[in-house]
């Protein structure tokens, strides 16, 4: 089945203990990104990659590091968590970079709780 | 910076009534593409338009992308409580996504 892998799905941890949110997706997609959703903000875009090897600051990318080692994986990592990135946490891919071919396919979110 | 406003951040409408939610961007967009996010799911794809006054039909849904590709439009007619959910339009200047704050719809049976 096509689709986009999040884990784990809800987390809580607590302030400066270093964790990584993992994604992967199975249909050899060359864009993916990662967002948060906090109410009355919507989605705002933290990192995305292009392609392999190459990765990008999305709006609101303090905080957080991303890798883009192998094309199907792309992981969130958060090196020392504080409160305010408590959130939910979507991982997202579209088939190219191309505009005009770029539906984004949701993994199911995970929920971080940052004490 | 970049901004994408969505109106209303919420509306709730009683079942069979039409709903229509705005988007508005700062800059001019390539594209502008619809998702619908159901309570407690994740965002779903429903459409993407890429031509200046561009319309486009999905049963019961209507999207519209302005003349100057700055603003977008969702209309629902005849709403029924299967369209209860979050709706996001977001807009793509340059190779990073650009989601409004989405209008979350009630529908009322």
């Amino acid at each position: 089945e096509a689709q986009v892998t999040q884990n784990p799905r809800y987390l809580i941890t607590v302030t400066g203990k270093k964790l990584t949110v993992t994604c992967s997706q199975n249909m050899n997609h060359e864009y993916m990104s990662w967002y948060r959703q906090d109410p009355g903000l919507g989605l705002r875009q933290i990192y995305y990659s292009m392609n392999v090897e190459a990765t990008d600051k999305g709006d609101v990318p303090e905080g957080y590091k991303v890798s883009r080692k192998e094309k199907r994986n792309f992981p969130l990592i958060l090196e020392s968590p504080s409160p305010n990135q408590t959130s939910l946490y979507f991982c997202a891919s579209s088939p190219t970079a191309d505009r005009a071919t770029d539906t984004q396919y949701f993994g199911p979110g995970t929920r971080l709780t940052v004490l | 910076g970049q901004q994408v406003m969505q109106i209303p951040q919420y509306q709730h409408v009683q079942e069979g009534e039409d709903f229509t939610t705005y988007c508005n961007s700062s800059t001019t967009l390539s594209n502008i593409q619809w998702y619908k996010q159901r309570p407690g799911g994740h965002p779903v794809f429903l459409i993407q338009l890429v031509k200046s006054g561009e319309v486009k039909k999905q049963k019961r849904l209507t999207f519209q992308f302005g003349e100057a590709k700055k603003n977008s439009s969702l209309h629902i007619t005849a709403t029924q409580t299967t369209d209860v959910g979050t709706y996001f339009c977001a807009g793509r200047p340059g190779n990073q996504f650009y989601f409004g704050t989405g209008t979350s719809l009630t529908v009322i049976p």
